[in-house]
């Protein structure tokens, strides 16, 4: 079956340090990957995809690419800033994009 | 890019009572929309599925007596919660999936609390 797991949060961090939050998945066929961000009471942000091996995806300095030899996509950030302070959550999908599989979630603390 | 809206934002109900929540598609027309629920610090569960004009298709485990969803037109879906109790609070988002769109997108979500 479909299935994607994430690191556990919370995650800490000072501004300017570098971010990486791991994801793994298990599906049949050939998903698409997402990560998607949560702000503080407000609904889930398209915040960048892959939709096959080996592409990149990438979006306000956010970065993950699609490794289907060890079925990861994690999500990096070279220098994060305390507006990134937010829920990430990594997510597959089928060919039909019908059924989304979600994380459980990671939670960023960005400090001054 | 698409756009996705809720309403309400937030709600507080008794318990017993029913409530509706609306999701639509304000620049895109979904053929199918999805309902989510998402509990405190955790992930979404997919609760159902809709296609214009069809009945929903409900994940197992989800009472479709208790969380009726309709969705009567390619820009609106409405999920009622039937005789709501306090184990039903929670936060529900819903998304859209136009046709040729490929992706989801997700409204801002509604926060139900029942009392």
């Amino acid at each position: 079956g479909n299935s994607v797991t994430q690191m556990e949060g919370p995650v800490t961090l000072s501004e300017e340090a570098f971010l990486t939050i791991n994801c793994t998945y298990t599906a049949t066929g050939y998903p698409s990957l997402f990560w998607y961000v949560q702000y503080p009471g407000e609904g889930l942000q398209l915040l960048l995809k892959a939709t096959k091996a080996d592409d990149k995806g990438s979006n306000k300095g956010f970065e993950a690419t699609y490794r289907k030899e060890t079925t990861s996509f994690h999500l990096e950030k070279g220098s994060v800033q305390v507006s990134d302070s937010a829920v990430y959550f990594c997510a597959l999908t089928g060919d039909n994009f019908n059924k989304f599989y979600f994380g459980s979630g990671t939670k960023l603390n960005v400090k001054p | 890019g698409a756009v996705v809206s809720q309403h309400p934002s937030w709600v507080i109900c008794k318990s017993g009572t029913s409530v509706k929540i609306e999701c639509r598609s304000l620049d895109f027309q979904a053929t199918t929309m999805f309902w989510y629920r998402q509990f405190p610090k955790q992930s979404l569960m997919l609760m159902a599925t809709s296609n214009e004009g069809s009945k929903a298709t409900y994940e197992q485990g989800v009472e479709k007596d208790k969380f009726l969803i309709n969705h009567a037109s390619l820009t609106l879906s409405t999920l009622t919660v039937t005789s709501a109790h306090p184990e039903d609070s929670s936060f529900y988002i819903c998304s859209g999936q136009g046709q040729g769109l490929g992706e989801q997108y997700f409204g801002p979500g509604t926060r139900l609390t029942v009392t």
